[in-house]
Formats: C-alpha cells, structure tokens, sequence
C-alpha cells in the first residue's frame, strides 16, 4: 500500500514551453502533498505544500508564478512549471500523506527529471 | 524552525559490515523521525520511522534508536549487502507542522 506515481517519469523541452508534472496517491487519499526539487547529489529541497482544495503554500524563494500548483482531489496534484529555462532543469518529486489520520508520514513517487534545452 | 544534521555524508562499509548514520535535531517538540533510502534516478523510499514514545525500533537488519534528551537519532543497518548501497535520508517533524526537515543524505556504498 501506499504507492504514489508521477506522470511523466522524464521529459525535455524546449526553452519558453510549460511543463506539467501529475502526482497521484493510488491506493489512499491524500489531504497534503509535497513537491521538492533535487539537484545532483543534494538533498530534497521542499518547493510547496499543497493541500486538497486550497492554494498551495509556497517556501521561501520560490516564485508561485512560475511554479503552478493545482491539487484539485484527494489523489491528484499538478506541478506545472511556466515558460520553462534550463535552470529549472532538475530532478522534481513529490510525495503525499494519507489523509484523515495525525501521521506524518510522507510516501514519495518515483521522481520526474525534467530536462530543459 | 528545525534543522536537521546527519553525518557522515559518506560511508563505505565491507559487506557484511554493520553501518551506522547519525542524525541531530534541533527542535525538542519534533515527535516523529524517518528514514528513507534513495537509488539513483528513484524517490525516497520510507524503509522505517519512530516516533517519540519510543527509543528503539526494529525491522529485520534495520534498526533505528532515539535519544530524546541529546536530541539525536541514528539508523542502524547490520549484515550490510551491495544492495543497500543507496543515499539516505534521515528527517525530522513536529505534531500538525505540515512539512518534514530533511537531512542532507549520506551516500553509502558496499563493497563486497
């Protein structure tokens, strides 16, 4: 149980085009999920919360403009990157938290590396 | 807020060789702590986690140990095998915070 996908696993683009990412909670719901970005040998950087419903909340540094998020259902949320450049080229992954319990466990997809030209 | 540090950043063990990673935390009302392995190219992956009622916790040759007092935890792996050659990730959280501080990983490598 507990599996989380991510939709692409990989993608190119060209610079100036809109990337999006799909998360999806398969086997539970998912009040709150998380996407990060990973450089080469780095930790996980968090980007955003996102939780069912609402606006998604942003970190630090991190232009909301530019980073859409969308989390529209308990099994479902969106990273769309705008008008892509190829320093938004990284490895991006999200992860979610079952929904209607107090753990704080967080259950990651497979990742998505996006590749910007 | 909480800052979580783990050492080393890189371990290389012999196989069959126990390995030992080590994580501080910062913020004493944080209550929950796991660890999460990471292939390359792949997500993290949850391989176990304590919680602050407890100090010790066991799954096979996994372990992992907390001391609330010194406020650090460590993940124990024994009989060490290639396959767990992997980078990971200790992380820390407190009641209703919404989000998880990660460590910076530690990338260990068995040698058989």
């Amino acid at each position: 149980g507990a599996v989380v996908s991510q939709h692409p696993s990989w993608v190119i683009c060209k610079s100036g085009t809109s990337v999006k990412i799909e998360c999806r909670s398969l086997d539970f719901q998912a009040t709150t999920m998380f996407w990060y970005r990973q450089f080469p040998k780095q930790s996980l950087m968090l980007m955003a919360t996102s939780n069912e419903g609402s606006k998604a909340t942003y970190e630090q540094g991190v232009e909301k403009d530019k980073f859409l998020i969308n989390h529209a259902s308990l099994t479902l949320s969106t990273l769309t990157v705008t008008s892509a450049h190829p320093e938004d080229s990284s490895f991006y992954i999200c992860s979610a938290r079952h929904a209607g319990t107090s753990w704080e466990t967080q259950y990651f997809g497979p990742g998505t590396r996006l590749l910007v030209l | 807020g909480e800052n979580v540090e783990q050492h080393p950043s890189t371990l290389s063990v012999q196989e069959g060789d126990s390995a030992v990673i080590k994580c501080t935390y910062s913020d004493s009302a944080s209550n929950y702590f796991p660890w999460y392995k990471q292939e390359l190219g792949k997500g993290p992956q949850l391989i176990i986690d304590i919680r602050s009622n407890v100090g010790e916790k066991k799954d096979q040759r996994i372990a992992v140990t907390l001391n609330k007092t010194a406020k650090h935890f460590s993940l124990h792996i024994t009989e060490t095998q290639p396959e767990d050659s992997a980078v990971y990730f200790c992380a820390a959280s407190r009641p209703n915070a919404g989000k998880s501080t990660f460590g910076d990983g530690t990338t260990l490598t068995v040698k058989p």
